[in-house]
C-alpha cells in the first residue's frame, strides 16, 4: 500500500470558481478524514466517514462545503463558490475504527489550495 | 474544544531534553501525539488511551493524566531530526480535535 494519495497537491482558482479534490486512503482502512490547515496553526476538523457513511460534519463548515465517500473507497471534498479565506492545505487522513487498531491516522501529504 | 499545547516553540541543542504539554478543558479518553516538518504531512507517533499509561518510542515517550487532563510528550536526547511541530490530538470515537503545535527547533 502506498499510503494515503491526495490529488491535486496544488490548485489555484479564481474567487467564485468550484473546486474538488480526491483522497484515496489506505486501503485497509475504514474511517476517513477532512481537515484543513492553515499557516501556523493545527489541523481543523471539517468531516469524516466510516465505510460510505459520513458520521459527522463541523458546525464551522459553511454549506458551499461537500464530501462524499460515494463507495466506502475514495472520497472528494467540493467546495463551491470558492472565497479568499477558502485558502489552506486540505489534509485527507485515513485509519482504523476505534476498537480495530491503536495505529493513529495517517495523513496524505495535502492539497493547497490558493484562491485568488 | 480545542486542547491547549504549552510551550508556543522550544528551542534546543542537540541532546538536550524537552517536554511538551497538552491540556483539555474536557475529560480525555485518548490522545494522539503527531509530528509534521514543514511542507510536509503529520506523522503519527503514538497514541494514549484512559488508563493513565506512559507510552515509549525510542527516546521520545509520553505520559496521559486522566485527573489533571493533561498529557505530555518527553524527548530525551533530541537529535536534528526532532526538529518540527508537534501537535496533540484529543477525541473520542476516532474523530480528532489538534491543538495549535508547538515548534521544537534543534541545533547541533
Amino acid at each position: 500500500d502506498t499510503g494515503v494519495s491526495q490529488n491535486p497537491r496544488h490548485k489555484i482558482t479564481k474567487r467564485g470558481q468550484n473546486v474538488t479534490f480526491r483522497c484515496d486512503p489506505i486501503s485497509e482502512h475504514n474511517r476517513l478524514y477532512w481537515y484543513r490547515q492553515t499557516l501556523g496553526q493545527g489541523p481543523e476538523f471539517l468531516t469524516y466517514f466510516q465505510n460510505e457513511a459520513q458520521l459527522e460534519k463541523s458546525r464551522l463548515l459553511s454549506d458551499r462545503f461537500s464530501a462524499e465517500r460515494p463507495k466506502g473507497s475514495f472520497s472528494t471534498l467540493e467546495i463551491q463558490r470558492t472565497e479568499q479565506g477558502d485558502s489552506a492545505m486540505y489534509l485527507c487522513a485515513s485509519s482504523l475504527a476505534p476498537g480495530q487498531g491503536l495505529d493513529g491516522y495517517t495523513f496524505g501529504s495535502g492539497t493547497r489550495l490558493t484562491v485568488v | 474544544q480545542q486542547p491547549v499545547q504549552s510551550p508556543q516553540a522550544v528551542i534546543l541543542r542537540e541532546g538536550e531534553d524537552a517536554v511538551i504539554n497538552c491540556s483539555s478543558s474536557k475529560a480525555l479518553y485518548s490522545v494522539h501525539w503527531y509530528r509534521q516538518k514543514h511542507g510536509e504531512a503529520p506523522i503519527f507517533l503514538m497514541i494514549l488511551l484512559k488508563g493513565g499509561e506512559q507510552k515509549g518510542h525510542d527516546k521520545i515517550s509520553a505520559s496521559f493524566n486522566e485527573k489533571k487532563q493533561q498529557s505530555s510528550l518527553y524527548l530525551t536526547a533530541s537529535q536534528l531530526s526532532y526538529s518540527g511541530t508537534y501537535f496533540c490530538g484529543t477525541g473520542l470515537g476516532g474523530k480528532l480535535t489538534f491543538g495549535q503545535g508547538t515548534i521544537l527547533t534543534v541545533h547541533p
